[in-house]
């Protein structure tokens, strides 16, 4: 499969646990989002990259999130200390800028937090 | 404020029958309008943008700026086309990042 890579597909963590999520772009794809999708919503923006770059963090990324795509390639969503309310699908996505781009999305990563 | 507003969380129509999924936007500037897609245990994915004018899947989209509208419409629905729909928008020109702003999404159910 060739397509945008997450892992894990399902974490179960206790309150007060920090969590880490991986994603794996489409190869040649030099940007990389980050969503949060919950129950009845649409996916909301949390932050995106451009190669390593990190270039607009929305204000729903509270101080406990961090993102980073250290090489330009795959990236990591870490949630330090989460809360009931950091239940949700986290969505990655990657594009490759051209006017109109589309976005490939990722299968998700659905967090429970207990 | 940037906003995209889907007043219908489900709609449900027969088969062969005219569909109009409802989408307005609020944007400052010229957006850029789309419309994803998501079939049961599927991912998200581009049905259709309005800059490219296609029709895919039988559905075609008109962007409305006086009424800050995106339609989505397919004359005669298919079963398979039963899923989760969102309209989206992202800035245009040296504003486009390519990130989203995502309504709240309409259940299509097309019924046999």
């Amino acid at each position: 499969d060739t397509g945008v890579s997450q892992n894990p597909r399902h974490k179960i963590t206790k309150r007060g646990q920090n969590v880490t999520f991986r994603c794996d772009p489409i190869s040649e794809h030099n940007r990389l989002y980050w969503y949060r999708q919950t129950l009845g919503q649409g996916p909301e923006f949390l932050t995106y990259f451009q190669n390593e770059a990190q270039l607009e963090k929305s204000r729903l990324l509270s101080d406990r999130f961090s993102a980073e795509r250290p090489k330009g390639s795959f990236s990591t969503l870490e949630i330090q200390r989460t809360e009931q309310g950091d239940s949700a699908m986290y969505l990655c996505a990657s594009s490759f800028p051209l006017i109109g781009e589309k976005l490939f999305f990722g299968s998700g990563t659905q967090l429970s937090v207990l | 404020a940037q906003r995209v507003t889907q007043p219908e969380k489900l709609l449900s129509v027969f088969k062969g029958a005219p569909v109009e999924l409802k989408c307005n936007y609020s944007y400052s500037g010229s957006p850029e309008l789309f419309w994803y897609v998501q079939y049961s245990r599927q991912r998200l994915q581009l049905l259709l943008r309005h800059i490219s004018r296609e029709s895919i899947k039988g559905f075609t989209a008109d962007l409305n700026k006086g009424e800050t509208s995106f339609h989505l419409k397919k004359p005669f629905a298919q079963e398979e086309d039963s899923a989760m729909y969102y309209c989206a928008l992202s800035g245009s020109g040296s504003s486009n990042t390519g990130k989203l702003i995502f309504g709240q999404g309409t259940t299509l159910q097309v019924k046999p």
